[in-house]
């Protein structure tokens, strides 16, 4: 157990709708990332907030975004889906350390019909 | 552009043989290396962090070491058991964006009876 709960576990869209998905921190960790992993793919960079700003981004279209809480929470936000974003969906939380490792929480799996 | 491949994409060895994993990533600039192990539909656990100026790190059973210089990492398992199924991902983070990490495709392990 890494302390970096994921909700919800699994999520069924259609095409066009908008998803939320829910990361919370573990303690004392205030930078967080969500990756996106397809399947039999490596998970791939989204982006990153530290201290509720966002922090680095990685080659996906601006409707993905997301937000940072004061108590380091995070959410996911995706407008229009496609079925390509069908995917799990990664958080990762660590310090401000550099050298920190990064801990994973379990993923929300998304279907997108 | 960082780009990371693992090889094998999969392997099969029975249970006590002892195993090495690939990775090799073209831009030498790393700030740490780490090897991280999923098992189906999960999140990922961190196995091991090598920083770029360390050689190798050790945990019970694995060893993981880097060459920095000629862009590879090896992870080895000794004595392997069949809890050890799962597929084992290297990422690389790069200096000035640590906690963006660059995933493989990861290696498939299955360990048999």
């Amino acid at each position: 157990e890494t302390g970096v709960t994921q909700s919800p576990t699994h999520l069924i869209k259609t095409r066009g709708q908008q998803v939320t998905l829910r990361c919370s921190s573990q303690s004392g960790h205030n930078t967080v990332s969500w990756y996106q992993q397809a399947l039999g793919q490596g998970p791939q960079f989204i982006f990153q907030y530290y201290r509720e700003e966002e922090n680095g981004r990685g080659n996906f279209p601006p409707r993905f975004s997301g937000l940072q809480f004061p108590n380091y929470s995070s959410e996911l936000n995706v407008n229009a889906l496609e079925l390509d974003d069908s995917a799990l969906y990664l958080c990762a939380t660590k310090t401000r350390d550099a050298t920190d490792t990064q801990y994973f929480g379990p993923g929300t799996r998304l279907t997108v019909l | 552009k960082q780009e990371v491949t693992q090889i094998p994409a999969a392997l099969s060895v029975p249970e006590g043989e002892n195993l090495v994993l690939n990775c090799s990533f073209t831009d030498s600039a790393i700030y740490n290396l780490q090897w991280f192990r999923q098992d189906p539909g999960k999140g990922l656990t961190s196995l091991l962090l090598i920083q770029s100026s360390q050689r190798e790190q050790t945990s019970g059973r694995l060893n993981a070491s880097l060459d920095k210089s000629s862009g590879r990492s090896t992870l080895y398992i000794a004595a392997s058991q069949p809890g050890d199924s799962a597929t084992y991902l290297c990422a690389v983070s790069m200096a000035g964006t640590a906690s963006k990490l660059t995933f493989g495709t990861g290696t498939r392990l299955q360990v048999t009876l």
